[in-house]
């Protein structure tokens, strides 16, 4: 199975910073990396896909880059709504697997 | 819109078991392959199976396997998961997700809880 690891495992931020968080792949996924974003109680949503590119409706402060072990999630511009728990997952090969999330505080 | 709405969750005792629900609308549900994902309380995701858009092909966690088994109805836009011999570590909230384009969880349910204790 491929092992994929955060880090940080939590990040404390304030409004209008630029974030990034780490995500590396025990071996090369190639680009089948993709980003969620999760807050309390809720359901993840779907923010990058293929490593870099944005699903839509997500904002450009948003962006991804990388490919084969290592990616990262760039959030520019913090905005309150972006304070939640970020996840990378590679779809390369069964059994699909995600990092072990990255909560990002209000500083 | 997309909505995926999941039921089955409860509580139940180790050993026993539980099916859960998944039902789409919003979608041609026939179109896309489906997975299913949990979170344990305080944990990470994982992921746990997924069927093809036709229900020709599966594949499970290792963790789930033999234990679980996934399954739809496309004439009545509904995935489902029958969990048996539960134990106490598949306590958590189970996802079902749609499998978007490139291979991405791209609409997700509320998730329903189950809790496996004696």
């Amino acid at each position: 199975d491929i092992q994929m690891t955060q880090s940080p495992s939590s990040l404390s931020a304030s409004v209008g910073d630029r974030v990034t968080i780490t995500c590396r792949a025990s071996q090369s996924v190639s680009s089948y990396l993709n980003w969620y974003q999760q807050k309390p109680g809720k359901a993840p949503n779907l923010l990058i896909y293929g490593a870099s590119s944005l699903q839509s409706g997500v904002p450009s402060r948003f962006s991804g880059s990388g490919s084969g072990t290592d990616f990262i999630l760039t959030i520019t511009t913090l905005q309150p709504e972006d304070f939640a728990t970020y996840s990378c997952q590679q779809s390369y090969s069964f059994p699909y697997t995600f990092g072990q999330g990255t909560k990002l505080e209000i500083k | 819109q997309v909505q995926l709405v999941e039921s089955g969750g409860g509580v139940v005792q180790p050993g026993r078991s539980l099916r859960l629900s998944c039902a789409a609308s919003g979608f041609t549900f026939s179109d896309y392959g489906m997975h299913w994902v949990r979170q344990a309380p305080g944990k990470g995701l994982e992921w746990v199976a997924i069927i093809w858009y036709d229900g020709t092909t599966k594949y499970y966690a290792d963790s789930v396997k033999g234990r679980f088994t996934v399954s739809r109805d496309n004439s009545k836009n509904t995935l489902h998961l029958q969990m048996n011999r539960l134990r106490a570590e598949d306590t958590a909230v189970y996802y079902c997700a749609r499998r978007g384009s490139h291979d991405t969880f791209d609409c997700w349910g509320q998730g329903t809880l189950v809790t496996v204790s004696s």
